[in-house]
């Protein structure tokens, strides 16, 4: 079946402006997680969905970000008034159930950002 | 908090060579273990992962990974390199079996198989 898609691919954008990233997670999968993938570091754990609970903020790096997943599926990424250290790939997983390490988490191919 | 280490950025090996990418990590408790490849263009796939039981644990492409306790290791390892092995590779971290945001990454290393 389909995996995690995630558009656009590459998004370049200019200082100041807001950017919105999208996810599709796998059907059927209750857990969705945003993740940052910047140049020589590893992933930085962004935000979490599970179902119909309130969701996992903890991780956004400052409240210029924010995300909503709409109906329990796909789910958006915002960030207003883009700073050039947000450059990064942006990277979206999906799990059957979330919250356990027992369930795998799906990746997108993510969404490179680009701010000027 | 749990860290992961990659020491190396890149590493190197002739295909049908065996190769070895290197992960230490440090976490109070129990460490819950992973591996997970990047492939260019693709988003990471799961490898591997070690949660109780044996040392050493087998994933897929014939890759595998053996926990050392004592040295804090988790070094992920193939016996015959293969060029399509080439790709970016994630060692992962977690210490709560049932939290969503626990699990840590690495920075990442660059496996490159030459023919």
């Amino acid at each position: 079946g389909a995996g995690v898609s995630q558009s656009p691919s590459n998004k370049v954008t200019e200082k100041g402006k807001d950017v919105e990233l999208r996810c599709d997670p796998i059907s059927g999968h209750t857990a969705l997680y945003w993740y940052r993938q910047s140049l020589g570091q590893g992933l930085e754990f962004l935000i979490y969905f599970q179902g119909n609970s309130a969701p996992d903020k903890s991780g956004l790096p400052s409240d210029r970000f924010s995300a909503e997943r709409t109906g329990g599926s796909v789910s958006t990424l915002t960030i207003q008034r883009t700073q050039q250290e947000d450059s990064a790939v942006y990277l979206c997983a999906s799990s059957l159930v979330g919250g356990s390490i027992y369930n795998e988490q799906f990746f997108g191919p993510g969404t490179r950002l680009t701010v000027l | 908090a749990q860290s992961v280490a990659q020491p190396e950025d890149q590493v190197n090996v002739a295909e049908g060579n065996p190769l070895t990418v290197k992960c230490t990590y440090s976490v109070s408790g129990n460490p819950y273990l992973f591996w997970y490849v990047q492939y260019p263009n693709r988003g990471l796939q799961f490898l591997l992962k070690y949660i109780t039981g044996d040392n050493l644990v087998k994933g897929s492409y014939g890759f595998e990974a053996e926990f050392n306790k004592s040295q804090t290791s988790f070094h992920l390892k193939k016996p015959s390199a293969l060029v399509s092995d080439s790709a970016l590779y994630f060692c992962a971290v977690s210490a709560v079996r049932e939290s969503p945001n626990d699990m840590r990454f690495g920075a990442g290393t660059r496996l490159t198989v030459k023919p």
